[in-house]
């Protein structure tokens, strides 16, 4: 069985200040995992993801994501927020590449 | 126009009508999927096909039919429209190059009244 965990449902920021939303899995087998972002009223776009290469997976727009499995974390982080970075952020889960899990998804709120 | 595109983006209909979404996609990606998103539960896979006239069921599949005749769309119907499917429905299409990245249509918002 697969699912994924992100432990805040809202995290706010201020611009230039670091950003980290947590994501745990769970998975009976070697997962791949992904962070997709939607902005209001969009569809998803992939920011990185992780199929068992380098644990530190860089992806679009500065974000970056590290696999632990000893955690079985993957969590995403950015140096400094942007305003535009203020979207909904997904984690995924698959080992198959048919069947996809999401999480519930964090809210990022970037202050001025 | 090259991409995914899905139709309508907004629906309203009553209880018990029949609905179809359509879904298509411009780079003959072989898997193609089908999501809802409600608060509360993220994204939940519907159906996904792994080519034309292959489909099979995601996690929540009751009250959906799909079929696909073609490899580049995807309809989904519901049969007779519940409340309970009021959401916003989102299709995807990956493959063949890497069948892990997920190419998302703009999502259409169905209201059943």
């Amino acid at each position: 069985a697969q699912s994924v965990t992100q432990l805040d449902s809202h995290v706010s920021v201020s611009e230039g200040t670091p950003v980290l939303l947590r994501c745990n899995y769970s998975s009976s087998y070697s997962p791949s995992l992904f962070w997709y972002v939607q902005h209001p009223n969009k569809g998803l776009q992939l920011l990185l993801k992780y199929t068992s290469a380098a644990t530190l997976v860089k992806g679009i727009n500065g974000f970056e994501a590290e696999f632990k499995k000893s955690e079985t974390s993957f969590h995403l982080t950015k140096p400094s927020a942007h305003m535009s970075d203020a979207a909904e952020y997904f984690c995924v889960v698959s080992n198959t590449g048919n069947q996809f899990y999401f999480g519930t998804g964090t809210s990022l709120t970037v202050i001025p | 126009d090259a991409g995914i595109t899905q139709s309508p983006r907004y629906k309203i209909t009553e209880t018990g009508r029949q609905v179809t979404l359509m879904c298509h996609q411009t780079w003959s990606h072989s898997y193609m999927f089908w999501y809802r998103q409600d608060l509360g539960h993220g994204l939940r896979l519907i159906y996904y096909s792994a080519a034309a006239d292959i489909t099979d069921k995601g996690e929540v599949p009751d009250g959906y039919v799909v079929s696909r005749s073609k490899t580049e769309n995807f309809p989904l119907t519901l049969e007779s429209a519940t409340r309970s499917q009021t959401s916003v429905y989102f299709c995807a299409s990956s493959g063949p190059g890497d069948l892990y990245e997920q190419y998302f249509g703009p999502g259409t918002r169905l209201t059943v009244t």
